[in-house]
């Protein structure tokens, strides 16, 4: 069975400080990794995914993502805070050896980041 | 280009009336998804199509939803005989096929309230 867990409902760091929004994730295969940001009244934007290879993967507005395969960890990282940062993150995990057909993406709870100026 | 996009993008309706939800995915891609998202949770999987048909409909909570995509493209997504407890925001999305791998690109999401 496939689980997310993003274990801080809530992320306060003042702006121009490094950020850190954490994931875990539990797969019976290899995981394919996602974040998502959601603004207010607005849909799932796309970040960055791990797929295989290098265990830090660079995506959309500065942010980057490490994949740690012992810690089952995926978190979501940015060096210098920005207020316009301040959002619902979601991780999410795909399993490649998981129930045949599944093709979903399976969602952790989110965790509110906010960008304090 | 053109993200996915769903309308209506507000729906209220009362209890034990029937709602569809319309999803018009990124042109070109053949994998279509819907999810639902409660407040406080992540979008939770209700069902996914390739082409035309149902590949996946396990998420569905019951058979009182019910989704078509009869060309291939524009996605529906029906509730009958709706419940409060189906209040949620509806969010669709695509990719361009069923890899893995593929990224899901999301709409803005259709907010239903069943008064």
């Amino acid at each position: 069975a496939q689980s997310v867990a993003q274990p801080e409902d809530q992320v306060n760091v003042a702006e121009g400080n490094p950020l850190t929004v954490k994931c875990t994730y539990s797969v019976s295969g290899n995981p394919y990794l996602f974040w998502y940001v959601q603004y207010p009244n607005r849909g799932l934007q796309f970040l960055l995914k791990y797929i295989t290879g290098d265990n830090l993967v660079k995506g959309s507005y500065g942010f980057e993502a490490e994949f740690n395969k012992s810690q089952t960890s995926f978190h979501l990282k940015k060096p210098s805070a920005l207020v316009s940062d301040s959002a619902l993150y979601f991780c999410a995990v795909r399993d490649a050896f998981g129930r045949t057909g599944a093709n979903n993406l399976f969602f952790g709870t989110g965790t509110r980041l906010t960008v304090i100026p | 280009g053109a993200g996915v996009s769903q309308t209506p993008s507000n729906k209220v309706t009362e209890k034990g009336k029937y709602v569809e939800l319309r999803c018009d995915p990124i042109s070109g891609h053949t994998a279509l998804y819907w999810y639902r998202q409660s407040l406080g949770q992540g979008p939770e999987f209700l069902i996914y199509f390739q082409g035309t048909g149902a590949a996946d409909d396990s998420g569905l909570p019951n058979d009182r939803f019910f989704a078509v995509r009869p060309e291939g493209s524009v996605s529906t997504l029906k509730i009958q005989r709706t419940e409060r407890g189906d209040s949620a925001v509806y969010l669709c999305a695509s990719s361009p096929g069923l890899a893995l791998t593929d990224t899901q690109y999301f709409g803005p999401g259709t907010r239903l309230t069943v008064l």
